[in-house]
This record gives structure tokens, sequence and C-alpha cells, in this order.
């Protein structure tokens, strides 16, 4: 257990849904990331949030959306995705935001259809 | 492109031998490096980390080596045990206050032999 807890573990959503994917951290961090790990490629880092406040959007198409209602929860909201997306989407959360230190959640796995 | 990358996808490893996994990376100005494991199924985990002032640094049956002169990075497993199958990434942070990016490699895949 890492203190970082991800709802659900696994998700598969049509193209025309709309799903919400949670993350909590147990730890009194003040950092909150969403990163996409796709199979054979490096982690992706999508969106930091600091203190509520996102202070990274990495270029993230708009069908992602996050939220950062504290700083212990983190959620990424999800529509009309495409089959591209289907990947593991990590939380993870640090102290503060200079990324040193990250500890991540178990992950979701989703799949696009 | 990136900057982190590990020098080899796969490793194998004879239980009870020690194994060495690389790293390159390209930024001078990363100040902090870290590696992770990650099993099946899970997300990763921390292992250890290390920053630009040092060049080694000891945990529990892992030792991390930092080079800055040709930019290398190492972790070295002691005793390789069935439970250290996993995949293992390095990653930097490039050291400036506005930077919030940890850059990770690919990952090496290390499995332990019985």
């Amino acid at each position: 257990e890492t203190g970082v807890t991800q709802t659900p573990r696994h998700l598969v959503m049509g193209m025309t849904n709309k799903k919400s994917l949670k993350c909590e951290q147990h730890l009194g961090h003040n950092a909150m990331y969403w990163y996409k790990q796709s199979a054979k490629k490096p982690l992706e880092l999508m969106f930091v949030y600091s203190l509520e406040e996102r202070v990274e959007n990495n270029s993230v198409p708009s069908r992602f959306s996050p939220e950062c209602p504290n700083s212990s929860h983190l959620f990424l909201h999800l529509h009309t995705l495409q089959p591209e997306d289907s990947a593991l989407y990590l939380c993870a959360s640090s102290q503060d935001s200079r990324g040193y230190e990250q500890y991540f959640g178990p992950g979701t796995r989703l799949t696009v259809t | 492109g990136e900057s982190v990358g590990l020098h080899l996808p796969t490793l194998s490893v004879q239980e009870g031998d020690n194994s060495i996994i690389n790293c390159a990376y390209s930024n001078s100005a990363s100040d902090y490096f870290i590696w992770y494991k990650q099993e099946s199924g899970k997300g990763p985990q921390f292992i250890i980390d290390i920053r630009s002032n040092m060049d080694k640094r000891q945990g529990q049956r892992v030792t991390v080596l930092l080079n800055k002169t040709v930019k290398h990075l190492s972790l070295q497993i002691a005793a390789t045990q069935p439970g250290d199958s996993a995949v293992y990434f390095c990653a930097e942070n490039r050291g400036s206050s506005n930077d919030y990016k940890l850059s990770f490699g690919a990952g090496t895949t290390v499995t332990v032999r019985a």
C-alpha cells in the first residue's frame, strides 16, 4: 500500500460514455498528478495540481478534464474518448509540486470500445 | 524527444546473483533521479532516489550510482530474488523550480530465473 488509492481499478466504456476516475491520497501531500501509461511507452504526465490549483496541463485533449476539490482528492472526467485512449491511468502524489518522490496509486485500466 | 532512457529493455538474472540496471540521461541540468519498480497489475513503487550532489546512495539491498560525467545512472540489486521480477523505471527531474515533471524512461523488464 502506497497511501494512494484509485477507483475503479478497471473500466470499459464506449466512445459516447461519460465516466470519472477517482484518486485519493492519505499521505498529507500537497501535489497530485495524473499520468497515462501505454504499452511499451514511458509514462506520460497529463496534469499536475498543487494545493488544488492546476499548474500543468501537458497538451492533453479536452476530452480529459481533471478536477481537484481538495488536496486529498483528484478526479479525471472522461467523455467522448477514442480507442487510442485505452491505457493504464495512474495517479500520484508528492509532498510538494517540485516532482520529487512521487507515490503512485495502482492505476485504472481503461478500455475504450 | 526522450531525455531518459534505459540501455536494455530486458534483463534475465539468476536468483541469488546481483542485478545491474542502467539508465542514461541527456540533460545536464537534472538534479534529481529516482528509480521505480512496477509489478504486473500494480502502479510504480518508489525504490530509491538520489540528488546530483551525490554519486552513490544505498538502500535495503539496492544501490543507486550516479555518474554525472557521462550522464549515467544505475540501480544495483543485491542477491536478486523472485520477488524482484518487475519492470524498473528511472526518472529525472530537471531541476527547475517551475518544472514539476519527472521524465521517465521506457523501463527494463527484469526476470529472475530460479
